[in-house]
């Protein structure tokens, strides 16, 4: 079983419509769970980042932790064709002080069409 | 402010020769990270560095592998007698002194024929 689960996709959408994002996690150790946008050939660009369970919202973007369910989410209300991207979901833990080592998802990749 | 820079975005070499990736970390960030995405796969740390110190190299293949980050001038990745297994983007990372969160570079494509 892997660390992080992530479906790949891919998943195609009308414009303005409500997107959900998803990773389970084995590990229960995850304390730090972020969501990063990739656009093609370009590195990973932060989006959320949420400490430990509960909401967290910005904008149109909202990240959702369960640690009970070990499962996360991220939601894009009022989808634009530039949010059409590769998704990363990561998780690290507090190791030493410092919780740099992320562990990735697959990605999801997301068209928002127009 | 400029960004992670990462030299070259695209790089090919034949099996047995050497690659050498750049990283240059973003203004005031002392501390990089190196990712490897293999295709189909996602981002899996490799290494982690400070100037002049290898903090944690937990991700590292065993041989071929190594990474520096010198006191003056961009962090290295040295990939000795490539493999066509190692062709993968190869990401670089860099973060401040107080830890918050890592800033990608674009990347660099390698690719093994």
């Amino acid at each position: 079983q892997k660390e992080v689960e992530q479906d790949p996709g891919p998943l195609s959408v009308p414009e303005g419509a409500i997107v959900s994002l998803n990773c389970t996690y084995s590990n229960s150790a995850f304390q730090y769970f972020m969501w990063y946008r990739q656009y093609s050939r370009k590195g990973p660009e932060l989006l959320m980042y949420t400490y430990s369970s509960g909401n967290k919202e910005d904008g149109r973007f909202t990240a959702q932790v369960d640690k009970s369910s070990k499962y996360i989410s991220l939601f894009i209300r009022d989808s634009q064709p530039s949010d059409s991207a590769t998704y990363l979901c990561a998780m690290s833990w507090n190791s030493g002080g410092s919780n740099y080592k992320l562990t990735f998802g697959k990605g999801t990749l997301l068209t928002v069409n127009p | 402010n400029a960004g992670v820079m990462q030299n070259p975005r695209h790089l090919v070499r034949r099996r047995g020769q050497e690659a050498r990736l750049r990283c240059s970390p973003m203004k005031g960030h002392s501390h990089v990270y190196w990712y490897r995405q293999l295709p189909e796969e996602g981002l899996k740390f490799m290494v982690y560095l400070q100037k002049e110190n290898i903090i944690d190299e937990s991700g590292m293949p065993k041989e071929r592998f190594s990474a520096e980050f010198p006191k003056e001038g961009p962090s290295i990745l040295r990939i000795q007698q490539v493999v066509r297994g190692d062709s993968a983007a190869y990401f670089c990372a860099s973060s401040p002194p107080i830890y918050n969160e890592q800033f990608f570079g674009p990347g660099t494509r390698l690719t093994v024929l």
